[in-house]
């Protein structure tokens, strides 16, 4: 198991609600990066977060927003939830957001949305 | 822009025999490549990743991968298969420079039979 933890393990919305998934990274890791995995999908990057500052981002709306707290850990936010918005939500922290730096994953969110 | 190719769904091999997960990759300039592995209900858990040096990566639980760039693949490899390696495992790149984003494929399923 890596140090990462995501809360909650399940979460049921419908549509139009609005959503926070939370993410602690491991120890002495300053880089958070959010994934969303469909069904039967690989993860999509959704963003990155470095020492508090947006560092990336992938092809996704921007009712998708996060935060970054002083202690590594992070928030995605997800406003007027949609259908296709059903997933697994993975969070992975690593050492720097270099692309070398191994990304060690959380058990991730499963947000179902009716 | 990066991209992953696993072309099969599904792999199935008997226990003791050898296994392989195909993985080939594109990428502009030099990449790093990764493998991880997914049980059910559970996060990605790293496996082994190629940055420079050998072409072949020993990783965790005897697996390893050979890094081939004249037909950029990154075929994953284990000698002999257990049924506990049966999971869904992806392949992922990113560029070598630069702040880019992990791109994984589609996943590789893998069923052991004992």
């Amino acid at each position: 198991e890596t140090g990462v933890t995501q809360s909650p393990t399940h979460l049921i919305k419908t549509r139009g609600q609005q959503v926070t998934l939370r993410c602690s990274s491991q120890s002495g890791h300053n880089t958070v990066s959010w994934y969303q995995q469909a069904l039967g999908q690989g993860p999509q990057f959704i963003f990155q977060y470095y020492r508090e500052e947006e560092n990336g981002r992938g092809n996704f709306p921007p009712r998708f927003s996060g935060l970054q707290f002083p202690n590594y850990s992070s928030e995605l936010n997800v406003n007027a939830l949609e259908l296709d918005d059903s997933a697994l939500y993975l969070c992975a922290s690593s050492l720097g957001a270099g692309g070398n730096n191994e990304q060690f994953f959380g058990p991730g969110t499963r947000l179902t949305v009716l | 822009a990066q991209s992953v190719a696993q072309p099969e769904d599904q792999v199935n091999v008997a226990e003791g025999n050898p296994l392989t997960v195909k993985c080939t990759y594109s990428v502009s300039g030099n990449p790093y490549l990764f493998w991880y592995v997914q049980y059910p209900n559970r996060g990605l858990q790293f496996l082994l990743k190629y940055i420079t040096g050998d072409n072949l990566v020993k990783g965790s639980y005897g697996f390893e991968a050979e890094f081939n760039k004249s037909q950029t693949s990154f075929h994953l490899k284990k000698p002999s298969a257990l049924v506990s390696d049966s999971a869904l495992y992806f392949c992922a790149v990113r560029k070598l420079s630069g702040n880019t984003p992990l791109v994984f494929g589609k996943g590789t399923r893998l069923s052991v039979i004992a």
